[in-house]
């Protein structure tokens, strides 16, 4: 049982390129969401999905995308990165919203992006 | 969600108890107490929850004051492997936010040999 993984784990990427970060659970969660974390800062919640096909815009949306096709996987895309988007990048999932409760959430391990 | 208060940093000897307290003055009756702890470079971790009754696991205890205004997390022998940032999280138990946790500063406990 692996739990949450995060791929790649770190990354650098110059200003204006793309890419996608994988977030895959094999617990069978409902719920995925994607955080960032700057230093000195708690973690900010960017995107989340409550089920497949499902996504939805959390506090700092702007200069990501999201798409949940897999009820396992949740991709986190940058269309055209920038400086500001430096940071780490987690995925946590959770069974639904009465489990959460009980189970709270399970994170990823993180992963590093640079854009220079 | 209602805002949480804690001090930015405590220190602790290791073996001895490990007490982080967190103010939430403005929480609700429907809402939970949540405790979660990130090791430096890894992901949050979960430590416990309570509503309004103390609560234990095998990591931690909670404590939670009668009028719900303020709750302390107890490791009961800390370890070196305790060093972490901690977080008080306030979350509704029904509603529309889907479970979304807010992280705020935390914590930063240090355990001292």
């Amino acid at each position: 049982n692996a739990g949450v993984t995060q791929t790649p784990k770190f990354r650098v990427l110059k200003t204006g390129q793309s890419m996608t970060l994988l977030c895959a659970q094999d617990m069978n969660h409902e719920y995925m969401y994607w955080y960032r974390q700057d230093p000195g800062m708690g973690l900010r919640l960017i995107h989340y999905s409550v089920g497949e096909g499902t996504t939805a815009k959390g506090e700092v949306p702007d200069g990501y995308n999201v798409s949940r096709l897999k009820k396992q996987n949740f991709l986190l895309g940058l269309e055209s990165a920038a400086p500001s988007q430096t940071s780490v990048y987690f995925c946590a999932s959770s069974y639904s919203y009465r489990t959460v409760l009980l189970d709270g959430y399970t994170f990823g391990s993180g992963t590093r992006l640079t854009v220079v | 969600d209602a805002k949480t208060t804690q001090p930015p940093s405590m220190d602790c000897a290791e073996g001895r108890a490990a007490n982080l307290p967190c103010n939430h003055s403005t929480i609700s009756g429907n809402e939970y107490v949540y405790w979660y702890r990130q090791i430096h470079s890894q992901g949050p971790q979960y430590i416990i929850h309570g509503l309004k009754n103390n609560e234990t696991n095998e990591m931690a205890s909670l404590i939670i004051t009668e009028d719900r205004k303020s709750s302390t997390l107890i490791l009961p022998h800390a370890t070196l492997r305790d060093t972490a940032v901690y977080y008080c999280i306030v979350k509704k138990a029904g509603g529309t936010s889907y479970g979304k946790l807010t992280f705020g500063q935390g914590t930063i406990l240090t355990v001292h040999p």
